[in-house]
């Protein structure tokens, strides 16, 4: 079955240190893969996407992502970690299905900067 | 560019009864996705609209349906209302694959509360 794993629910890091928030796919043919960050009471917004190309991808507020075939992974990593990047992180993949494609999203991981 | 527009943005509803949610997509979007979000579930797929035509459908019960109109917009209904059906609503637009473009643009979400 084609999904989508963010194995952690929360990660908490301390501001100024680097971040990773973890996500993991299942998908046939060529992922697509994507991430959105939610802020509280607002809708999901995206941050950054691999589609094809380099593995390393660059997205806003200076979040990125490295997709990893051979682990099918595409971990979201920020140099930095800012109190506002606390936030609701989801990891989504456009999966084929019956002729169309669909998204499907992991769980979300809640991401804790500490001042 | 104005956003995805949700309307309302809250509303609370009794057990048994139906509701009616709205969104306007991004204009010249085609396709617009409707989701699910609840604490312990995540994101849930309801259905994908795309130039009048569910395109795509998630295994929700018959009870949610929905409709796009000419000019994009869409509306989800889900009658007889259920206190499980208690979640964030979000709608998703996005444009046609032809503009490369493949992420989805999110609304704020109606709250919908059933008691």
């Amino acid at each position: 079955a084609q999904s989508v794993a963010q194995p952690e629910d929360q990660v908490n890091v301390a501001e100024g240190n680097p971040l990773t928030v973890k996500c993991t796919y299942s998908v046939s043919g060529n992922p697509y893969l994507f991430w959105y960050v939610q802020y509280p009471n607002r809708g999901l917004q995206f941050l950054l996407k691999y589609i094809t190309g380099d593995n390393l991808v660059k997205g806003s507020y200076g979040f990125e992502a490295e997709f990893n075939k051979s682990q099918t992974s595409f971990h979201l990593k920020k140099p930095s970690a800012l109190v506002s990047d606390s936030a609701l992180y989801f990891c989504a993949v456009r999966a084929p299905t019956s002729g169309t494609y669909k998204y499907i999203f992991g769980t979300g991981t809640r991401l804790k900067v500490l001042a | 560019k104005a956003g995805v527009t949700q309307t309302p943005r809250y509303l609370i509803k009794t057990r048994g009864q139906q509701v009616t949610l709205s969104c306007s997509p991004i204009s010249g979007h085609r396709s617009v996705s409707w989701y699910q979000q609840t604490p312990g579930q995540g994101l849930q797929f309801l259905f994908e609209y795309f130039s009048e035509t569910q395109r795509n459908k998630g295994n929700f019960p018959g009870r949610f349906s929905g409709r796009q109109f000419s000019n994009s917009r869409s509306e989800m209904n889900v009658s007889t209302l259920e206190l499980g059906d208690s979640a964030l609503y979000l709608c998703a637009s996005s444009p046609t694959l032809t503009q490369g473009s493949y992420e989805q643009y999110f609304g704020p979400g109606t709250r919908l509360t059933v008691t």
